[in-house]
């Protein structure tokens, strides 16, 4: 069976902190996408970034940095110096291919808040 | 292009009352799904299609029905609410031919059944 596990229901951190969003996924397919997604206060799903299972090189996208290793199963996610507008919960998923199998597994989210 | 659109925005029923979710989307996309959020859920698929004509149960069908006449609309029908679906509700769409094609979510329904 697929699943997507965030240990991390709730970080808190105070402006310009460093910190690491924790996604672990199981799937016996050796071929899948993984995902990330922001949702604001406002409600909205904010896609961030995919990553297929055939490229493990890491991702940094300003102070957005992502670390995909398929030895642990595990694409976790890092903002660097992070700013009051990071708060906001964030969504792992795994997408993996054809019929139902289309669709997205999320897990159930960290809530990050950043204090000022 | 308006992406995907979602109506209404909120939502209350009483328990019993039937209603529809409408979701369209302008992408031409083959893909639609439709998801519930619950707090601490994280987001459920509750039925999808792969196109026209066709659609198909995700983990929490019940209680719920779908149809798709069109490649623009996915419709959710709630066919006797209940208060366990009060929920958020997330329609999204992608192309076919890949898991690695971006899902694009419509802005959400909030329902609450009293």
């Amino acid at each position: 069976a697929q699943k997507v596990t965030q240990a991390q229901t709730e970080i808190s951190v105070v402006e310009k902190e460093d910190v690491t969003l924790d996604c672990v996924y199981e799937t016996r397919d050796t071929t899948y996408y993984l995902f990330w997604y922001k949702q604001p206060p406002s409600g909205e799903l904010v896609f961030l970034i995919r990553r297929n299972s055939f490229d493990e090189q890491n991702e940094i996208s300003g102070r957005y940095s992502w670390n995909f290793q398929k030895s642990t199963s595990s694409f976790n996610f890092t903002i660097t110096a992070s700013q009051v507008v990071d708060s906001a919960v964030y969504f792992c998923a795994l997408r993996l291919y054809g019929g139902s199998q289309g669709n997205l597994i999320f897990g159930k989210g960290t809530k990050l808040s950043v204090k000022p | 292009n308006a992406g995907v659109t979602q109506t209404p925005k909120f939502q209350v029923l009483k328990t019993g009352q039937s209603m529809t979710l409408q979701c369209a989307q302008d992408m031409n996309h083959e893909y639609m799904s439709w998801y519930r959020q619950d707090p601490g859920m994280g987001l459920r698929l509750i039925h999808y299609s792969v196109g026209a004509g066709i659609t198909d149960q995700g983990e929490v069908p019940n209680g719920y029905n779908v149809s798709r006449s069109t490649t623009e609309d996915f419709p959710l029908r709630l066919l006797s609410a209940a208060p366990s679906q009060t929920s958020v509700y997330f329609c999204a769409s992608s192309y076919a031919g890949g898991p690695g094609n971006e899902q694009f979510f419509g802005p959400g329904t909030r329902l609450t059944v009293l």
